[in-house]
C-alpha cells in the first residue's frame, strides 16, 4: 500500500513567520512531488511541483525534496491569513497521484 | 490556469434518484480521475481513466459508475442515490505522456441526498 504521511495539525504560526510542512512517502520509486492548497470547501490548488533532490523556490514558497530520506516539505516565508488552509501533500511513482490526508496551517495576525 | 470544469456545483437530490455528474476538460489530457472528499477529510480515488475506453475503480468502493468515450469528458454516474452518497465529488485531469504529472482540479460537485 503506497503511503503519503501528514501531520494533520492545525499548524499555527504568527503572520509574518516561516511556515514548515513536512510529508514522508512509502513508495521508494516515486518519481513526482507536488504540494496542493486547499480552502475550505474548495477544490485543491497546484502550488509547487518537484521532480528532484534539493530545494525549489517560487516566490514565497519553497518546496525540499529528500529521496533518500523520502521527505518532501514546503517553506512558506512570510505566511500571511490568506495562506491558512490545508496544505495537501502528493505523490506520484505511477500514473494515478496518491494524496496525503493534509496539514492544516492557521497563519494569525 | 486549468480548463477543468464540473457541472452542477450544487445538487440536492432525493432518494432513489439517478444522476449523472459531469467533468470536462479542454486540455487534450489522457488522464482523469474522480475524488470523493467529506469536509475536513482526506481525498479518496474512487475512479480513473487512462484514455477513451479506459475506465478503472479506485482505492475507494463506489456505488458509482463512469465512462470515457470523448477524451474531454469523464462523467461520474449514480444510479440510484442515498444519504450516504452525500458528499464532495471532484474531477481531475493530467497529461499521460510522462508519468506523474500533475493533477488539475475542477471546482467541484457538492452532493447532497436527501
Amino acid at each position: 500500500q503506497k503511503e503519503v504521511e501528514q501531520n494533520s495539525g492545525p499548524l499555527s504560526v504568527p503572520e509574518g513567520a516561516i511556515a514548515s510542512l513536512n510529508c514522508t512517502y512509502s513508495d521508494r520509486v516515486s518519481q513526482s512531488f507536488f504540494w496542493y492548497r486547499q480552502y475550505s470547501g474548495k477544490s485543491p490548488e497546484l502550488i509547487m511541483s518537484i521532480y528532484s533532490n534539493g530545494d525549489k523556490e517560487d516566490g514565497r514558497f519553497t518546496a525540499q525534496l529528500n529521496k533518500a530520506s523520502q521527505y518532501v516539505s514546503l517553506l512558506i516565508r512570510d505566511s500571511q491569513p490568506s495562506d491558512s488552509a490545508t496544505y495537501l501533500c502528493a505523490v506520484s511513482g505511477s500514473y494515478i497521484p496518491t494524496f496525503g490526508r493534509g496539514t492544516s496551517l492557521i497563519v494569525h495576525p | 490556469e486549468a480548463d477543468i470544469y464540473q457541472t452542477p456545483r450544487y445538487l440536492v437530490i432525493g432518494t432513489g434518484k439517478k444522476i449523472t455528474l459531469e467533468c470536462s476538460q479542454t486540455m487534450g489530457h489522457d488522464k482523469m480521475y474522480w475524488y470523493q472528499q467529506d469536509p475536513g477529510m482526506e481525498l479518496h480515488l474512487i475512479h480513473y481513466s487512462y484514455g477513451v475506453n479506459s475506465t478503472e475503480k479506485g482505492d475507494l468502493s463506489s456505488e458509482s459508475t463512469v465512462s470515457r468515450i470523448r477524451t474531454e469528458h469523464f462523467p461520474l454516474t449514480l444510479e440510484s442515490a442515498r444519504p450516504s452518497h452525500t458528499s464532495q465529488y471532484l474531477c481531475a485531469s493530467s497529461e499521460s505522456f510522462t508519468a506523474g504529472t500533475e493533477a488539475f482540479f475542477g471546482q467541484g460537485t457538492r452532493l447532497t441526498v436527501v
